[in-house]
């Protein structure tokens, strides 16, 4: 079975500094890792996705993540907020060739940025 | 492209009352989901169909029912609603079943359930 853990329930930064939300996994398989953004009252939408190509992954809006094995890890980065990054984060794991119901979501951050 | 969308975006129920949330979409996708999203949880699968004749259970499928339309339609019906089931629900869609595609999410139904 997979799991995914997001460290923080909240991240609050300044406008113009570092982004960065942390996702920790377990999978007894070969996962896949995605991160989707919620924009308030809205539905989930896909940042970026990992599926054992190149390690560090760029997506939209100037985000990207690293996965990284050894740590099992997969945070997410942007070098300089933006007040419509304010959103909720999600973390998702899933198994590489793994059926329709293999994902698995963590909690959630709620971005916060700060004027 | 409409993409996914949900209908009613917003009910209210009372305990006992039945509805059926409705989910469609235009990207020719042949795998369709239904989540629930409550606060602090992240998103659970309710069910899910791989492709269109087929349906199976998810994390959470109790006090639900689901029914592929054909491949467009996708809903999920509440016979007997009760207050645990007060949430969010998203309807997803993608191309196939393979978990390492990118879902697809409509913009979600409120419910509320007295």
């Amino acid at each position: 079975a997979q799991s995914v853990t997001q460290l923080d329930s909240h991240v609050s930064v300044s406008e113009g500094t570092p982004v960065l939300l942390r996702c920790n996994y377990s999978s007894s398989y070969s996962p896949s890792l995605f991160w989707y953004v919620q924009h308030p009252n809205k539905g989930l939408q896909l940042l970026l996705k990992y599926t054992s190509a190149a390690t560090l992954v760029k997506g939209i809006n100037g985000f990207e993540a690293e996965f990284k094995k050894s740590e099992t890890s997969f945070h997410l980065t942007k070098p300089s907020a933006h007040m419509s990054d304010a959103a909720e984060y999600f973390c998702v794991v899933s198994k590489t060739g793994g059926g329709a119901d293999g994902l698995t979501f963590g909690k959630g951050t709620h971005l916060i940025i700060q004027p | 492209n409409a993409g996914v969308t949900q209908n009613p975006k917003f009910q209210v129920l009372k305990t006992g009352q039945s509805m059926t949330l409705q989910c469609a979409q235009d990207m020719n996708h042949n795998s369709m989901y239904w989540y629930r999203q409550d606060p602090g949880m992240g998103l659970r699968l309710i069910y899910y169909s791989a492709s269109e004749g087929t349906t199976d259970k998810g994390e959470v499928p109790n006090g639900y029912n689901v029914s592929r339309l054909n491949k467009r339609e996708f809903s999920l019906r509440l016979e007997s609603a009760a207050p645990s089931q007060t949430s969010v629900y998203f309807c997803a869609s993608s191309t196939s079943g393979q978990t390492q595609e990118t879902q697809y999410f409509g913009p979600g139904t409120r419910l509320l359930v007295l």
